[in-house]
């Protein structure tokens, strides 16, 4: 089955150090694709950082990054020099169809991370 | 309005009546996605439109029923629900073609069924 999990459902880190949040997914297609999302307390969920399961280089967004490893199916969200603004939920999803050209994502449980000052 | 709106943001309605979630996208997108939020359980699909003909049902009951009239509005239909509809109802659309594309989600409207 394909499937998402993310094992830690809190996380509390000090303000300014970086955090790893961990996703690891459950597919057997070769083309697929990875998504970090937060989710503020506001509701919406917005998107971070993106990898492609047949890109080599692990994907960067400012202070974002994912660590991709393949044979470990793993796909872990790095954040560094954390901030206050970065407390919130954060999903990691995974592409599992494409529908007419329309995607059709699995989201894990997700992780509350908290931001200590 | 930019991004992706949804109205109502908080709808508390009895089994017995109906209502209808809006979503609108200013993004000129394609394709558009209604999401179920349950506390302690992830986001799980319902409908997907792609130019505005649905291409899934998620498995959804019948008392949820989506309308999505052109490529910039999506509507969810809800009538005589019940306790566990109670969620966060999440809008989402995205371009339709490239594997990148990410969605773009609304802020949600917070559903209670009474």
């Amino acid at each position: 089955a394909q499937k998402i999990t993310q094992t830690q459902p809190g996380m509390f880190v000090q303000e300014k150090e970086a955090v790893t949040l961990d996703c690891t997914y459950d597919t057997s297609d070769q083309s697929y694709g990875l998504f970090w999302y937060k989710q503020p307390s506001s509701g919406e969920m917005i998107f971070l950082i993106y990898q492609g399961s047949y890109d080599e280089q692990n994907a960067t967004e400012g202070r974002y990054s994912l660590n991709f490893q393949k044979a470990r199916k793993s796909a872990n969200l790095v954040i560094s020099a954390s901030q206050l603004g970065d407390s919130a939920m954060y999903f990691c999803a995974m592409r599992v169809g494409i529908i007419q050209g329309a995607q059709k994502l699995v989201f894990g449980q997700g992780t509350r991370l908290t931001i200590n000052p | 309005e930019t991004g992706v709106t949804q109205t109502p943001r908080h709808l508390v309605m009895g089994m017995t009546n109906k209502k209808s979630l809006k979503c609108e996208q200013h993004l000129g997108h394609n394709a558009m996605y209604w999401y179920k939020q349950s506390a302690k359980k992830p986001l799980e699909l319902m409908f997907v439109y792609n130019f505005k003909e649905q291409t899934e049902n998620n498995s959804v009951p019948s008392r949820f029923s989506p309308e999505c009239p052109n490529s910039s509005h999506l509507f969810l239909h809800l009538h005589t629900l019940q306790p566990e509809d109670s969620a966060l109802y999440l809008c989402a659309s995205s371009l339709s073609g490239a594997v990148s594309y990410e969605q773009y989600f609304g802020p949600g409207t917070r559903l209670t069924v009474t």
